[in-house]
């Protein structure tokens, strides 16, 4: 199936430190939702998004919707080592009950 | 709010035999359902969305024999590995979302599925 362009694949970061991930598709999501995901567990969902253009921000993460519909991105300012895991990025097409397309995920490490 | 749960948290089985793993939506209505795969290091992959009260659609290369999935009530799905094989070897994931309008999906924590 389909999946976004999400980068980086991995990062390696001091803690204090601000990240920055991306997500781009070569057609239009009508909502964008990052989820966090730690090892064996199911993905939690961190932001949605659901206007083009809409910044929002949930404690130290902060995560956009591209004016363009197109692209999506995700910060996160002074990295805490509880920061590890996998951040997905998800585009869904439709209001209803339409299925996400997800992002190969970034892995992030935070050095203490 | 929004919690969805999984049974069994993990489970091992033989060659060859039937593993049923069930996705409730425990504070919340879902009349639309969906299972994902997640190989290991590997993003999730959509199997099938499963609507209350009518038949899955499946992805394509997902085989619908294999994979039975029942939604019985607008609270529980069921996926049924048939005949599993080690290549099954998975961790299957549900998400369910509240109502039909804008909302966004929640996850289950996930299902381990070892086939010996």
């Amino acid at each position: 199936g389909q999946q976004l362009n999400q980068s980086p694949q991995s990062m390696f970061i001091q803690e204090g430190e601000d990240v920055s991930m991306n997500c781009t598709s070569s057609s239009i999501f009508n909502t964008w939702l990052w989820y966090k995901q730690d090892p064996g567990e199911g993905p939690v969902l961190l932001i949605a998004l659901y206007k083009a253009g809409e910044l929002t921000s949930n404690g130290r993460l902060t995560a956009q919707f591209g004016i363009t519909r197109k692209d999506s991105f995700l910060n996160i300012s002074a990295s805490i080592p509880s920061d590890v895991g996998i951040y997905f990025c998800a585009g869904q097409r439709n209001s209803g009950n339409t299925p996400l397309v997800f992002g190969k995920g970034t892995r992030l490490s935070v050095i203490a | 709010g929004a919690v969805v749960s999984q049974h069994p948290s993990w489970v091992i089985c033989k060659s060859g035999t039937s593993v049923k793993i069930e996705c409730r939506s425990l504070d919340f209505q879902a009349t639309t359902m969906f299972w994902y795969r997640q190989f290991p290091k590997q993003s999730l992959m959509l199997m099938a969305t499963s609507n209350e009260g009518s038949k899955a659609t499946y992805e394509q290369g997902v085989e619908k024999d294999k994979f039975l999935i029942n939604h019985a009530s607008l609270t529980l799905s069921t996926l049924t590995v048939t005949s599993a094989h080690p290549e099954d070897s998975s961790f299957y994931i549900c998400s369910a979302k509240q109502g039909n309008g804008v909302g966004t999906q929640y996850f289950g924590p996930g299902t381990r599925l070892t086939v010996l």
